[in-house]
């Protein structure tokens, strides 16, 4: 079965870019959740989204990330506009439920210059 | 954000030896979750527990759920190369805002002896 799928898995832009980060969760989890890592930070959770709703946007940094999931197989993360301290691994996860297991994609490594 | 103690930050093996790592918390867990990960790919679930007291092994891995459900720990027995990586401990919580959220420990990282 596929796992989570994460586009692009490289991205390096200049500052006051946008960035459009995509995922495709595992057919048939319900859960959805973006994270950021970094050295400093650690994992960290964004956003949740359960049957295609945000739950959860307490972690979302700034009014300058958005994230939406217009259906139960895709969900989007946008930054508008970058800055270098967004410089990060962005990691999608998905599960069954918000309890449950939760299965991670390979990631985003994004490089803001 | 919260995060999980957990310890050591890293350790070095050698091949054949036991590993043992752990994870600690003031909070109560309903779950706890141990992740493995590689350079430049996600965490891979490795062992999920469910319950306090609980042991459970997946291959030369053991991975236990404390009984007060404030700590768990990972041994991995007789270890392999392909066994360095960075291991994360993480768990539900029971209440509290956050409730629901998966917490991460920053990590244990495993290198092999020079």
């Amino acid at each position: 079965d596929a796992g989570v799928i994460q586009s692009p898995r490289h991205e390096v832009t200049e500052m006051g870019q946008e960035v459009t980060l995509r995922c495709k969760p595992i057919s048939g989890h319900n859960s959805l959740f973006w994270y950021r890592q970094t050295m400093m930070r650690g994992l960290e959770l964004l956003i949740y989204f359960n049957n295609n709703v945000p739950i959860d946007d307490s972690g979302m940094p700034e009014d300058r990330f958005s994230a939406k999931m217009p259906n139960a197989s895709f969900s989007t993360l946008k930054i508008q506009p970058s800055e270098p301290r967004d410089s990060a691994v962005y990691f999608c996860a998905s599960s069954l439920g918000r309890d449950q297991p939760q299965h991670f994609g390979d990631g985003t490594r994004l490089s803001i210059l | 954000g919260q995060q999980l103690n957990q310890s050591p930050q890293s350790m070095f093996i050698q091949e054949g030896e036991d590993v043992s790592m752990n994870c600690t918390s003031s909070s109560i867990f309903n779950t706890w979750l141990w992740y493995k990960q590689d350079p430049g790919e996600g965490p891979v679930l490795l062992i999920a527990l469910y319950k306090a007291g609980e042991l459970t092994s997946n291959g030369r891995l053991t991975a236990q759920f404390g009984i007060t459900r404030k700590d768990s720990f990972l041994n991995i027995s007789a270890s392999i190369p392909s066994d360095v990586g960075i291991y994360f401990c993480a768990g539900h919580r029971s209440y509290g805002g956050s409730q629901g959220n998966l917490i991460f420990g920053k990590g244990t990282k495993l290198s092999v002896k020079p």
